[in-house]
């Protein structure tokens, strides 16, 4: 009954480096999402995969942000060159659901900081 | 394009009395309404869902929310409140891509206070 986990929980990096941040869903879960939170803000949608397909990537802010779930389980969110303005939790979501806005589940995020 | 408003961006409450968080919405087609709460340090935590039907719907923790097309709103009601509810609480709409899973849209949140 595990839930959806996150790693690393907390991200210290400086800027001009690559971090990767790790999200693990619910088994059997095929709907993958990934928000940005950041401080005293509601989450803000940036990808969103269907097993190992990316269907929309609409919410991802630059280039310098990539996402991957190649076997359509564990996904990766890298951000490459990092600048102060990613800092901010990074949120993944998944849920049982192929067709409507199913109920999304959350896992408790990573906290990056840019230094 | 879809967005959520969420009016209050703080509320105090003292425990025991009734709680009511305001939610707005729009959007062009049938919304998928949530409410979410977060504790601090922790990711969103799912407190009910409306897709259809019953325009009341029933959460966890005894909260319930009421879905008002007439007026955009997706009200969370809870009629007594305890020192636990404290938290951050966010109202979401889902996309719905012609019938396809698509993204939640959050409001901003309103932060609950909970007076002894």
């Amino acid at each position: 009954g595990a839930g959806v986990s996150q790693s690393p929980r907390y991200k210290v990096a400086k800027r001009g480096q690559d971090v990767a941040l790790r999200c693990d869903p619910i088994s059997g879960h095929v709907s993958l999402f990934w928000y940005q939170q950041a401080l005293g803000q509601g989450p803000e949608f940036l990808t969103y995969f269907q097993n190992e397909a990316q269907l929309d990537k609409s919410g991802l802010p630059s280039d310098r942000f990539f996402a991957e779930r190649p076997e359509g389980s564990v996904s990766t969110l890298k951000i490459q060159r990092t600048q102060q303005e990613d800092s901010a939790v990074y949120l993944c979501a998944s849920s049982p659901s192929l067709t409507l806005p199913g109920p999304q589940h959350f896992g408790d995020g990573t906290r990056l900081s840019i230094l | 394009a879809q967005s959520v408003t969420q009016p209050d961006i703080h509320i105090t409450v003292s425990e025991g009395a009734s709680l009511e968080l305001r939610c707005n919405y729009s959007y062009g087609a049938t919304p998928y309404l949530f409410w979410y709460v977060q504790s601090p340090g922790q990711g969103l935590q799912l407190l009910l869902k409306y897709f259809s039907g019953d325009t009341l719907v029933q959460g966890i923790k005894g909260f319930e929310a009421e879905f008002k097309r007439s007026q955009s709103s997706f009200n969370l009601r809870k009629p007594s409140v305890h020192w636990s509810d404290a938290a951050e609480y966010f109202c979401a709409v889902g996309v719905n891509y012609g019938g396809s899973q698509g993204n939640l849209i959050f409001g901003k949140g309103t932060k609950l206070s909970v007076k002894p």
